[in-house]
């Protein structure tokens, strides 16, 4: 069964770095059939691509957050991060870290989704 | 503004179908495979329909998905007080370097 766990601070200072961590059971985070994402919902309101992480390393951004945001992988522990510098409180949101997979012809965005963490940016 | 757009609310009684629409345009519903994905309160949401009309396993064929040109429908029918939830759809855009985009969401409320 695959799982994943979104961890880190749940109260992030304006002006500083947003960071999670999205520990993965039950898939590989190496296999070349699935691609790693963040994604964020701000409170009462619909869903926000931030970005995704392939099996090489590859990077793809939401333009709108490129300049801010980093998302990383870590092999070993089989999990995969996301970096959001300078926050403000527009980020307070929950933030969901998922899986996407390649099927055949399809490019599944996400097949399964961590319960996701909520992030509120206040000092 | 999402975009991709969609109706924020629609609503239905018990056994009646219901459908929820989704509109974009060329570099991504009019090129790419449309998603849909089912969010219970408090809840994560959880993919309904794939490649358009596709159903994963364990979805009720209750759900149906379809699409033409720049615009796609998600379809339920026989609807049950179970399936009051938000709807968003969503699909790659080819314009955004390999960004994925979503609808605004619609709120399903079963009378």
């Amino acid at each position: 069964q695959v799982q994943l766990q979104e961890s880190g601070p749940g109260l992030v200072k304006p002006s500083q770095t947003l960071s999670l961590t999205c520990n993965v059971s039950g898939a590989s985070i190496s296999s070349g059939a699935y691609f790693w994402s963040w994604i964020r919902q701000h409170p009462g309101k619909g869903l926000e691509w931030i970005g995704y992480i392939n099996h090489r390393g590859g990077t793809y951004y939401n333009p709108s957050l490129k300049s801010r945001v980093s998302i990383s992988v870590d092999t070993s522990k089989n999990l995969f991060s996301l970096k959001l510098t300078s926050v403000t409180a527009a980020d307070t949101a929950v933030y969901y870290c998922a899986r996407g997979a390649r099927d055949g012809t399809y490019y599944v965005p996400v097949d399964y989704w961590g319960q996701g963490t909520l992030v509120t940016v206040s000092s | 503004q999402s975009v991709l757009t969609q109706p924020p609310s629609v609503s239905g009684t018990p056994g009646q179908r219901v459908t929820i629409s989704c509109s974009g345009s060329n570099s991504n519903i009019g090129t790419n495979y449309v998603y849909w994905y089912q969010q219970l309160p408090r809840t994560a949401p959880k993919l309904l329909i794939y490649g358009d009309n596709q159903r994963p396993s364990g979805v009720p064929d209750r759900f149906s998905g379809s699409k033409s040109g720049t615009s796609a429908s998600l379809a339920i029918s026989g609807l049950r007080s179970e399936d009051e939830a938000d709807y968003y759809c969503a699909a790659w855009d080819d314009n955004l370097s390999g960004v994925v985009v979503f609808g605004g969401g619609t709120k399903l409320t079963v009378l």
